[in-house]
């Protein structure tokens, strides 16, 4: 157990819909990071925010969005969804943010889009 | 480019086996950090080994040990005497300085069997 926490675990929707990810880092952890995993692009860094603030985007999409909350949790908004955004969400948390970190990641959330 | 590159997309070997997975590495960067991550049947990504550019000293944990080459820009990693449990995708990552943030750029992974 990495102590990264995200609910739910699994989401089935449909298409158009929009739904909410939430994770909650490690104890003492100040920096969230989103990832997609999907079958055909990979483990691919979406947004990272250090203490509530966007540090770094990767390959997110306008119809997607993360905010960080005061007591650290984040949350990833997903709007619009499409059939290609089912994947597999991953949020990950470390101290700093910076690159020497290790990034510690949650279970995951499964999302299915119909 | 990729800047991770794994070219074993799967692997299966008898338990007990030694195996080693590869992992060759793109970056500009004199100052990063690259990674192994374990992402078992239950899907979650469990963190392995960290290791700086800075440090080519190889590391044994047990059955795993690491081989870093910057000569060859590769990090590959190697279990000892296989087990079942050891049956996973492994993902090899690169953090680099210049971004000045942390964000990992991860290889396509090795799926790994381990046949008892």
């Amino acid at each position: 157990d990495s102590g990264v926490t995200q609910t739910p675990k699994h989401l089935i929707t449909a298409t158009g819909q929009r739904v909410t990810l939430r994770c909650s880092p490690r104890s003492g952890d100040l920096s969230v990071y989103w990832y997609q995993q999907s079958l055909d692009q990979g483990l691919q860094f979406l947004i990272q925010y250090y203490n509530g603030e966007e540090r770094a985007k990767g390959n997110i999409l306008e119809r997607f969005s993360a905010q960080q909350f005061p007591d650290l949790h984040s949350e990833l908004n997903l709007s619009s969804l499409e059939l290609g955004d089912s994947a597999l969400y991953f949020c990950a948390s470390s101290v700093r943010g910076d690159y020497t970190d290790t990034q510690y990641f949650g279970p995951g959330t499964r999302l299915t889009v119909l | 480019a990729q800047k991770v590159t794994q070219a074993q997309t799967e692997i299966s070997v008898v338990e007990k086996e030694d195996v080693t997975l590869d992992c060759v590495y793109e970056t500009r960067d004199t100052t990063y950090y690259l990674f192994w991550y374990k992402q078992p049947p239950s899907g979650e990504l469990v963190f392995l080994i960290r290791r700086n550019s800075f440090d080519e000293q190889n590391e044994i944990s047990g059955r795993y040990s690491w081989n870093f080459q910057k000569s060859t820009s590769s990090f590959n990693f190697t279990i000892t005497a296989s087990q079942v449990v050891d049956s996973a995708v492994y993902f090899c990552a690169l953090s680099e300085a210049r971004t000045g943030a942390n964000n990992l750029f991860f290889g396509t992974g090795t799926r790994l069997t381990v046949i008892p």
